[in-house]
């Protein structure tokens, strides 16, 4: 079964400093890997996308990086800013089919 | 603004009615999409169209019912609407069928329906 998981599920950080998001796949065959960062309220919203031969895409403060071996995925934030404090989401899409599917999302706060 | 647009906001109806969620988008994309993200703030595809035609449909309700009048408009009907209808509906659209790389949806504001 095509699953999309995200961790930590919540994560709580000091404006200024670098956090981790992790994302595990078992999509097979793999067509590409989309970050997106959801504000509260609001639609989800595109960071970056990774087919399976790169390894690493970054979007300013945002880079993703993609282990297709080990279908993994982590979107690394430096710097971190208030305005950082939404859900981020995996999505996978998997090759030759339309339907992409979504991780539950890693809800990040940044405090001051 | 080219954008993709979605009416009304938010939408609080009792139990047993019909109602209706309008999405236009103007970024001249072929295949558009409904998602629901429900209270555990998961998305989950309902319908996709590409040029009009039905390409997704998942385990979705028939209580549910998209239309899409031309490429640049989907809206999504519900009729006898249920307390576990409630959720936020969010329309989007891509250029691609979804799955190619260049694929990336563009997300609507979203939809709050409260059912009563």
């Amino acid at each position: 079964k095509n699953q999309v998981e995200q961790s930590p599920q919540s994560l709580i950080i000091l404006e200024g400093k670098n956090c981790t998001l992790q994302c595990n796949y078992t999509v097979s065959p793999f067509s590409n890997l989309r970050w997106y960062k959801q504000d509260t309220g609001r639609g989800p919203v595109s960071l970056t996308i990774m087919t399976f031969s790169e390894n690493t895409k970054s979007n300013g403060r945002y880079t993703a990086t993609l282990d297709a071996d080990t279908k993994q995925s982590s979107l690394h934030i430096t710097a971190s800013q208030l305005s950082d404090s939404a859900s981020y989401i995996c999505v996978v899409s998997p090759a030759g089919g339309f339907k992409t599917i979504f991780g539950a999302g890693t809800r990040l706060f940044v405090k001051a | 603004d080219t954008a993709v647009s979605q009416t009304p906001k938010y939408l609080v109806t009792q139990m047993g009615n019909d109602k209706s969620i309008k999405c236009e988008q103007n970024l001249g994309h072929d295949t558009m999409y409904w998602y629901k993200q429900d209270s555990k703030k998961f998305l989950k595809i309902m319908f996709s169209y590409n040029n009009k035609e039905l390409i997704i449909n998942e385990t979705v309700p028939n209580r549910f019912s998209p239309k899409s009048p031309d490429k640049a408009h989907l809206n999504l009907h519900i009729n006898s609407l249920e307390l576990g209808d409630s959720a936020v509906y969010f329309c989007a659209s891509s250029q691609g069928s979804g799955s190619g790389r260049t694929d990336t949806q563009y997300f609507g504001p979203g939809t709050r329906l409260t059912v009563l």
